[in-house]
């Protein structure tokens, strides 16, 4: 299968900084990527679908002020969670789109102190 | 919300007894997904069942689905120690995977 990658693997930061997580896919190109966030012990919740060279969308209740998705080029796309707050402490996950079916990277620890 | 529910939340079992976990959910689909994972890692794509498809098995799974009831059934028989994970069903109504809703998901622990 294809394989995703994010970096970083996990980050501590201070309320009120900015985080970019990145998410490559290293084995094929995809137009489509997704953004997932989740909650201890919870399941993955949709936060917005992003098309390479276009604007992301976002789901309802997610501020697309907040959570910048850059979507590059065709193997990497960014999310950056702007003025973190400990609110926003989650594991986020990607994936891309590829022949029908989601290929997650392994995600990103997200704890803001 | 159109996230589907699945019980049990947890379920702890002995290495070498079967595992079941049932799903429900609340729309219409083109096909129904499991997934499984690892305690603070990705998702791993487990099994695939199509709408018009009653079972589905994949060496130690069998994934049983039921349009009717809205409602879809993993079975993983001799559990392994391995198998400990969290796992989620996951609904596709487009078919194209462009729209994936999670269930809540089943915390499994395999114990020697």
């Amino acid at each position: 299968g294809a394989v995703v990658s994010q970096h970083p693997s996990w980050v501590i930061c201070k309320s009120g900084t900015s985080v970019k997580i990145e998410c490559r896919s290293l084995d094929f190109q995809a137009t489509t990527m997704f953004w997932y966030r989740q909650f201890p012990k919870q399941s993955l919740m949709l936060m917005a679908t992003s098309n390479e060279g276009s604007k992301a969308t976002y789901e309802q209740g997610v501020e697309k002020d907040k959570f910048l998705i850059n979507h590059a080029s065709l193997t990497l796309s960014t999310l950056t969670v702007t003025s973190a707050h400990p609110e926003d402490s989650s594991f986020y996950i990607c994936s891309y789109l590829a022949d029908n079916e989601q290929f997650f990277g392994p995600g990103t620890r997200l704890t803001v102190l | 919300s159109q996230q589907g529910e699945e019980d049990p939340q947890a379920l702890s079992i002995q290495e070498g007894e079967n595992a079941t976990m049932n799903c429900s959910y609340k729309t219409s689909i083109n096909n129904l997904q499991w997934y499984r994972q690892n305690s603070g890692r990705g998702l791993v794509h487990l099994i695939l069942i199509r709408s018009n498809e009653r079972e589905k098995h994949s060496g130690r799974l069998r994934v049983t689905l039921d349009t009717s009831k809205k409602s879809s059934s993993l079975l993983i028989t001799a559990s392994r120690a391995a198998d400990t994970a969290s796992y989620f069903c996951a609904t596709d109504r487009t078919g194209t995977a462009s729209k994936l809703t999670f269930g809540t998901g089943t915390r499994l622990q395999v114990t020697l």
